[in-house]
């Protein structure tokens, strides 16, 4: 069964730390796939990325980037330089491929961010 | 931006009223979902479907039931509310299982 680890309930940073959120998957399926969502106070959850399990290459967007290892399972997401903006509650989640049909997003717990000034 | 609207945002209504929370996208996708959330926790699927007259239930056991008539419809209802069903119940969609979701802005109930 598919499974999505965020260990850390909660972190709290000053302003312009960096910042890194983990998140360990447990699957059995070998094409799967990764995301990250930001879900600010408002409570509308914000799409950040979508990784395929056959892609380990990172990926940098701006402030934001992702390390991929399929080694541990985990799908890692740090923050740079952090903004008071970023603070909200984020969630790692995973799809299973399942030949055509794929499966529903299961999330982890999340992890909630804040960041002071 | 994502074209999915979620009504009410807010309800708030006493124990055995039956409650429709509506949920409508316009981008045509085929998949829709229901997650519900409590404050501060996770998601977890409670309904989803793969098309018109397609509907399955989630991981997570719920008494509400859901209907999909029109592609870009899917309200959920709650025949007799009660305090136990107060949380947050987001919709969102896609247009395949493991693509990007899109997620309306929530509908929080409490039910008194």
């Amino acid at each position: 069964a598919q499974k999505v680890t965020q260990a850390q309930t909660e972190i709290s940073v000053v302003e312009k730390e960096d910042v890194t959120l983990d998140c360990v998957y447990e699957t059995r399926d070998t094409t799967y796939y990764l995301f990250w969502y930001k879900q600010p106070p408002s409570g509308e959850l914000v799409f950040l990325i979508r990784r395929n399990s056959f892609d380990e290459q990172n990926e940098i967007s701006g402030r934001y980037s992702w390390n991929f290892q399929k080694s541990t399972s985990s799908f890692n997401f740090t923050i740079t330089a952090s903004q008071v903006v970023d603070s909200a509650v984020y969630f790692c989640a995973l799809s299973e491929a399942h030949g055509q049909a794929g499966t529903a997003l299961i999330f982890g717990k999340g992890t909630t961010l804040s960041v002071s000034s | 931006e994502a074209d999915i609207y979620q009504t009410p945002r807010y309800l708030v209504i006493g124990t055995g009223k039956k409650i429709t929370l509506e949920c409508s996208q316009t981008m045509g996708h085929d998949k829709m979902y229901w997650y519900q959330q409590d404050p501060g926790m996770e998601l977890h699927l409670i309904h989803y479907s793969y098309g018109v007259n397609s509907t399955e239930k989630g991981d997570l056991s719920s008494e509400s039931t859901v209907s999909r008539i029109r592609t870009e419809h899917f309200p959920l209802t709650l025949e007799s509310a009660r305090p136990s069903h107060t949380s947050q119940y987001l919709c969102a969609s896609s247009w395949t299982n493991t693509g990007e979701l899109f997620f309306g802005e929530g509908s929080r109930l409490t039910v008194l």
